[in-house]
């Protein structure tokens, strides 16, 4: 069953524009993570933070964690049209216990 | 190395036939996930081993499914017989877990994609 809720559902915006993403959460987790699935494709591991991290780093990718509301961002900077996929937040509660959510389906257009 | 490997990348079969769908995890990961992708649901998780053990398999929608890992480079996901509900897309997934590794960091193959009609 998935645990993760992204939010949108889907966001389109032009290129050189910041995406922002959102999830949230229920149960307890050791780390939270972010994939990216284009079309046709399997999910690609992006970025993971840590419980006890507030926010991480990575190229043009920004990610925060608020465990007291159980909540993550992903933004995306200056998007560029090849950013076009969809975005999948994972919860990991240890032991293998790994939940996706549905997913935002972002469209950057050029 | 080549990443996860799954094959067939298309299946398209009739209802009530046998479908197998093929895994070769990433080489020296010791756990593997079979996921099921549907637009209504989702990406759910059917099971995952952990070294060739099955150790979950709570999320296999029923008797029809089963999923076998004879050795650490190869496992099996079989629907017998299969049914149109079944038609998803199907992603097998690999990583590597020790007991004091606290991330989870999934590889995953292509997918796919079954059409039962």
């Amino acid at each position: 069953s998935q645990q993760g809720e992204e939010d949108p559902q889907a966001l389109s915006i032009q290129e050189g524009e910041n995406a922002t993403m959102n999830c949230s959460y229920k149960t307890s987790i050791n780390n939270l993570q972010w994939y990216r699935q284009n079309s046709g494709r399997g999910l690609v591991h992006l970025i993971l933070i840590r419980s006890n991290e507030r926010e991480k780093h990575s190229g043009r990718l920004r990610v925060t964690l608020d465990t007291s509301k159980k909540s993550s961002s992903l933004l995306i900077t200056a998007s560029r049209a090849a950013d076009t996929a969809s975005y999948f937040c994972a919860t990991d509660a240890g032991n293998n216990d790994m939940r996706f959510g549905a997913g935002t389906r972002l469209t950057v257009k050029p | 190395d080549a990443g996860v490997i799954q094959s067939p990348r298309h299946e398209v079969t009739e209802m009530g036939q046998e479908v197998t769908l093929r895994c070769k995890p990433i080489s020296g990961h010791n756990s593997l996930f079979w996921y099921r992708q549907t637009m209504m649901r989702g990406l759910e998780l059917l099971i995952y081993f952990n070294n060739n053990v099955p150790i979950d398999d709570s999320g296999m929608p029923e008797d029809r499914f089963s999923a076998k890992m004879p050795n650490a480079s190869f496992s099996t996901l079989k629907i017998q017989p299969s049914e149109p509900r079944d038609s998803a897309v199907y992603f097998c997934a690999s990583s590597f877990q020790t007991e004091h590794l606290a991330k989870n960091i999934q590889y995953f193959g292509a997918g796919t994609r079954l059409s039962v009609l």
